[in-house]
């Protein structure tokens, strides 16, 4: 069965360092999510990609954070620097079905110390 | 007011129980409705998906969706253990961009 893949499942750095997740869809998925989820809440869009234009990123904190999709496929998120209010679940999604229905990989877990 | 609303829980139901799952809503014009579910320390899981009001059922699974109330359930029938986890109800007026509750954590008690 398909799946979105991400990694690294676990970071952990320390505040003002850079770090970087990738992601890649399930194939053919054209648009793609970054979501971030702090614990006990629920997701929160930071970008969204349609190939490999961005199509929603006002909540993404651009002084820091920053995402690309170069050839629609697969992306990257970046945060440098990093600060402790990003430990956070940092998701990725993509979408697919004749309803759009949403698929998440398993998750970067960020901790900033 | 958020756009959804989502009791965080904790709710603790002893195994083989009903247990009802809600989310109500502000924006009408969302029109697709689902529910995930997240264990612990992973990416969530669609598991249901309906369109407008009604119901569907999958299993020990029953979505329903009620648009004149602005109001979503899920019903999980004969509870387990293993369904202990965060549910995350999510909808979309289909821009594709999805807004979510903040989950609900549920025990299932063996």
């Amino acid at each position: 069965e398909a799946e979105v893949a991400q990694s690294p499942r676990y970071k952990i750095t320390e505040k003002s360092q850079a770090v970087a997740f990738w992601c890649d869809p399930i194939s053919g998925h054209a648009t793609l999510y970054w979501y971030r989820q702090i614990l006990g809440q629920g997701p929160e869009l930071l970008v969204q990609f349609q190939d490999e234009s961005v199509v929603d990123d006002s909540q993404l904190p651009k002084d820091r954070f920053s995402a690309e999709r170069l050839k629609g496929v697969d992306s990257t998120l970046k945060i440098q620097p990093a600060e402790l209010g990003d430990s956070a679940m940092y998701l990725c999604a993509s979408i697919a079905g004749a309803h759009n229905e949403q698929f998440f990989g398993p998750g970067t877990r960020l901790t900033v110390l | 007011q958020k756009e959804v609303e989502q009791d965080p829980g904790p709710l603790s139901v002893p195994e083989g129980a009903i247990v009802s799952l809600n989310c109500t809503y502000s924006n009408s014009a969302f029109q697709y409705f689902m529910w995930y579910r997240q264990y612990s320390r992973k990416g969530p899981e669609l598991l249901m998906y309906t369109y407008s009001s009604g119901n569907k059922e999958d299993g020990r699974f029953t979505a329903q969706v009620d648009k004149s109330s602005k109001y979503i359930s899920l019903f999980i029938r004969d509870s387990q253990p293993s369904d202990s986890a965060t549910y995350l109800c999510a909808m979309t007026s289909g821009t594709y961009k999805y807004i979510f509750g903040t989950g609900t954590r549920l025990k299932v008690l063996a």
